[in-house]
């Protein structure tokens, strides 16, 4: 089936480093991809997302990178943070065929070692 | 807090009642979304509106669930005679579309329900 998943359930990395969280998607059909941060007891929250026309975006303290012919999308923080600890998800849509449904993956947890 | 609210926060059932959440969308927003998040998984989508027209379902979606969105603002989910495995973050989110490049989908805190 369709499906959006994340290489890793758990990633450790100390404060100030950079973390990279990857993630696989199937869908080749897929064109808008996102990620998001979910906090114990909130929702997701967006961090950056990306269209298939393009393979780097940057943010503040965020960089996403596409890579379509391997189907490989990437989150990068830069200088990790305690306020960074969270779940990470990916995320795919279909936005050409206007269909805005978000596709999940399984996520990975980041902690943020002292 | 990103302007979407949801009530309840939490709910706490018995198996074969009914119950309702209410989600407030960002005033502005065209669109509203369901979704479902079980413990340690990644959201799953379950339908969503453009105004007061319900344009997707997913198969997710039994018959035992309803959504509606009667004026095109606020959304209502119910679940009728709740299973066990209805125990789940149901979490709503809305965006604009069609008036700009952006669109963003922005979450709301969720309900918690738990069926005992």
């Amino acid at each position: 089936g369709e499906s959006v998943g994340l290489h890793l359930p758990t990633l450790s990395v100390q404060e100030g480093d950079n973390s990279i969280i990857n993630c696989a998607y199937s869908n080749s059909a897929s064109d808008y991809f996102i990620w998001y941060k979910q906090e114990s007891g909130k929702g997701p929250q967006f961090i950056i997302d990306i269209r298939s026309n393009m393979d780097k975006r940057q943010g503040q303290r965020v960089t996403v990178l596409l890579n379509k012919t391997v189907k490989h999308l990437s989150l990068q923080i830069a200088a990790t943070q305690p306020g960074d600890s969270a779940v990470y998800f990916c995320a795919e849509s279909r936005r050409v065929v206007r269909d805005d449904k978000i596709i999940f993956g399984k996520g990975t947890r980041l902690h943020i070692l002292p | 807090d990103t302007g979407v609210s949801q009530n309840p926060r939490h709910k706490i059932t018995k198996r074969g009642q009914n119950v309702t959440f209410r989600c407030d969308p960002i005033s502005e927003h065209n669109r509203l979304y369901w979704y479902r998040q079980t413990l340690g998984q990644g959201p799953e989508f379950l339908t969503y509106f453009q105004n007061e027209a319900q344009l997707e379902k997913s198969r997710l979606l039994s018959d035992r669930f309803s959504a509606e969105r009667p004026k095109g603002s606020f959304s209502t989910l119910e679940i009728q005679r709740t299973e066990q495995g209805d125990s789940a973050m149901y979490l709503c989110a809305s965006s604009l579309e069609g008036f700009s490049d952006a669109y963003e989908q922005y979450f709301g805190p969720g309900t918690r329900l738990t069926v005992t």
